[in-house]
């Protein structure tokens, strides 16, 4: 089992939607949480860290659910140049830095 | 401003052939990352170092070697390149080694084995 899951999309949606993806890790022991951007053939760049209460910049919103081992990214108001790939990453070990990533989730966003 | 820099930006080698690629950074990080990634899917930890303590991942292969020679600096050395090793290589570096540090990545070198 992997350890942490993504639904690869595409997510194809219009200027101006609304749109959320999910990511599930399987180590309930999980430290910490992140969401990265990454655009074709380029570096992930870090988008935002997730913290257990919520936490939300501009129009992205990221959660944390510990009882069913999952967070997710919330786009608001869609903007063409939100297309991209978004990986979720996740730290299992305590007192440690190994991120495993997803295999992210590509968003189009169409005009 | 740069700050995690990799050289080169594409790299073409021959089957067994051996490559090196390099990573520096401005950031005066402790904690420097390589990683693998092939297309479509996640990165994935090849190795760290923190400060030149050296960890290699369990599943990592013997044919990718690493060396820090100073903060700034880190190598990958990957020995007999197999077609199978074609992918993007990711150096990243954090602060310090804890759950939660931030790991900023560079722009990678991507790998193609003929």
């Amino acid at each position: 089992r992997k350890e942490v899951e993504q639904d690869p999309g595409p997510f194809n949606v219009p200027e101006g939607a609304t749109v959320a993806f999910n990511c599930t890790y399987s180590n309930s022991a999980s430290q910490s949480f992140f969401w990265y951007r990454q655009d074709c053939r380029k570096e992930p760049k870090l988008l935002m860290s997730v913290y257990s209460s919520g936490n939300e910049d501009g129009r992205f919103t990221a959660q944390l659910n510990r009882a069913s081992q999952y967070i997710s990214l919330l786009i608001r108001d869609s903007k063409l140049s939100d297309s991209a790939t978004y990986l979720c990453a996740v730290n299992v070990e305590t007192g440690a830095n190994n991120l495993f990533f997803g295999t992210g989730t590509r968003l189009t966003v169409i005009p | 401003d740069a700050m995690v820099i990799q050289n080169p930006r594409y790299q073409v080698t021959q089957f067994g052939k051996p490559v090196t690629l390099s990573c520096s950074q401005t950031l005066n990080h402790n904690v420097m990352y390589w990683y693998q990634q092939k297309s479509s899917q996640a990165p994935k930890l090849l190795f760290h170092y923190y400060d030149k303590d050296f960890n290699n991942e369990a599943d990592t292969p013997d044919n990718f070697q690493s060396r820090r020679p100073n903060t700034s600096f880190c190598f990958l050395d990957i020995r007999s390149p197999g077609l199978g090793d074609a992918a993007m290589y990711l150096c990243a570096t954090s602060r310090g080694w804890g759950s939660g540090e931030t790991q900023y990545f560079g722009p990678g070198t991507r790998l193609l084995v003929l």
